[in-house]
């Protein structure tokens, strides 16, 4: 079975400074990951996604995730936050990368950035 | 080019009853999948579409069904209501045959009372 644990429920920086959700996962296959962010009262939109080519994965507004199977780990970074990051992120997991994809998400980690 | 749509975006209920929550794809998006958001947690998958048939389902109990029309869209039925039905329900998206990645809708605030 898959599952992520993210290690943080909330994680609180000031803006301009740098940004890091840690997310852990366990998976029997070769894992698809995602970050998704969600801002209060929308839906989920997808940051960037792993599938197994470069470990490095670079996302929208600045983001990036690097993939450590070593570590089995999938941690979300931004080198200088911005007040309109302020949202809950979920670290996902799936094991395929089909059109049939069934997510497991993380309990998710609020971002809360301060002026 | 319209995203996912889904309606209604609240609604309130009392236990018991039944609710349908309804869900128009991407257009050319030809699969769907619904999802369970309960306050504070992670979206939890309960079952997905395709070909108008339950392809795939969740660990969720039979009181929770769906359908999927020729067009695509689809509906979450949802009988006996409890309290813990109470969520922000999400519907999803996407291609059988790729690009592969969902497109969720903003979803349908269900309140159980």
């Amino acid at each position: 079975a898959q599952s992520v644990t993210q290690l943080d429920s909330h994680v609180s920086v000031s803006e301009g400074t740098p940004v890091l959700l840690r997310c852990n996962y366990s998976s029997s296959y070769s894992p698809s990951l995602f970050w998704y962010v969600q801002h209060p009262n929308k839906g989920l939109q997808l940051l960037l996604k792993y599938t197994s080519a470069a470990t490095l994965v670079k996302g929208i507004n600045g983001f990036e995730a690097e993939f450590k199977k070593s570590e089995t780990s999938f941690h979300l970074t931004k080198p200088s936050a911005h007040m309109s990051d302020a949202a809950e992120y979920f670290c996902v997991v799936s094991d395929q990368n089909t059109g049939f994809q069934k997510l497991v998400f993380g309990t998710g980690t609020r971002l809360l950035v301060s002026p | 080019d319209a995203g996912v749509t889904q309606s209604p975006t609240h609604l309130i209920k009392t236990r018991g009853q039944q609710v349908t929550l309804r869900c128009s794809p991407k257009s050319g998006h030809d699969t769907v999948s619904w999802y369970q958001q309960a306050l504070g947690q992670g979206p939890q998958f309960i079952f997905q579409y395709y070909e108008e048939e339950e392809r795939q389902r969740g660990n969720f109990p039979d009181r929770f069904s769906g359908h999927q029309f020729p067009n695509y869209s689809s509906e979450l039925n949802v009988n006996a209501l409890l309290l813990g039905d109470s969520a922000l329900y999400l519907c999803a998206s996407s291609y059988s045959t790729g690009p592969y990645g969902y497109t969720f809708g903003s979803g349908t605030r269900l309140t159980v009372v």
